[in-house]
């Protein structure tokens, strides 16, 4: 079985630029949230979809969007680009939502913001 | 402060050794536990869960939580330089969704 997977791996902005991470998670699985991972903050959530509905949204600013689609597939866009905003992005997807804690993660998109 | 607390480390340890990891969390609401581990340049995957304060093993791993105290630990016997990684302590609670708490983790380097 194909594991989550992110695109694009690596990438490089300036600053008040935007940008769109793209997560495909594994099949079957309905529920696809996203984290930021920094070395001061470490893994702090963003937000979970399931079934293309918004079940949860951590403490980010509203620049910071995501979606999901029909197929479980989701993105996420973050506006107007700040330095902060470097940080690894890590999509991960689970069968249900919540009460096991067993996400299964992709190995992140790398955003850099010049 | 933070709503779950983790020494960064980096700890390191000769093979063959026990290495224990620790956790606190300040949150009541918090009503179970994971341990992942993640490598350089990977995502973090899921090593242990616990919903309940007490201990549960799983080969070379065990995982400890003492709610009374708010206090979460990950104990790995006969370590090898394979689990050379960063651990993390996560919580969660019911009608939380995926929504988890992470510790900032523990990088762990053990040697020949």
């Amino acid at each position: 079985k194909a594991g989550v997977t992110q695109t694009p791996r690596y990438l490089i902005k300036t600053r008040g630029q935007q940008v769109t991470l793209s997560c495909s998670p594994i099949s079957g699985h309905r529920s696809v949230s996203w984290y930021q991972q920094t070395p001061g903050q470490g893994l702090q959530f963003l937000f979970e979809y399931f079934s293309e509905t918004q079940r949860n949204k951590g403490n980010f600013p509203g620049r910071f969007s995501g979606r999901q689609f029909s197929n479980s597939r989701s993105e996420m866009n973050v506006s107007t680009l700040e330095l902060g905003d470097s940080a690894l992005y890590l999509c991960a997807s689970s069968p249900r939502t919540g009460g096991t804690g067993e996400l299964f993660f992709g190995e992140g998109s790398r955003l850099t913001v010049l | 402060q933070k709503e779950v607390e983790q020494d960064p480390g980096p700890l390191s340890v000769p093979e063959g050794a026990i290495v224990s990891l620790n956790c606190t969390y300040s949150n009541s609401a918090f009503q179970y536990f994971m341990w992942y581990r993640q490598y350089s340049r990977k995502g973090p995957e899921l090593l242990m869960y616990t919903y309940s304060s007490g201990n549960k093993e799983d080969g070379r791993f065990t995982a400890q939580v003492d709610k009374s105290s708010k206090y979460i630990s990950l104990f790995i016997r006969d370590s090898q330089p394979s689990d050379s990684a960063t651990y993390l302590c996560a919580s969660g609670f019911t009608g939380g969704g995926n929504k988890l708490t992470f510790g900032t983790g523990t990088q762990l380097k053990v040697e020949l």
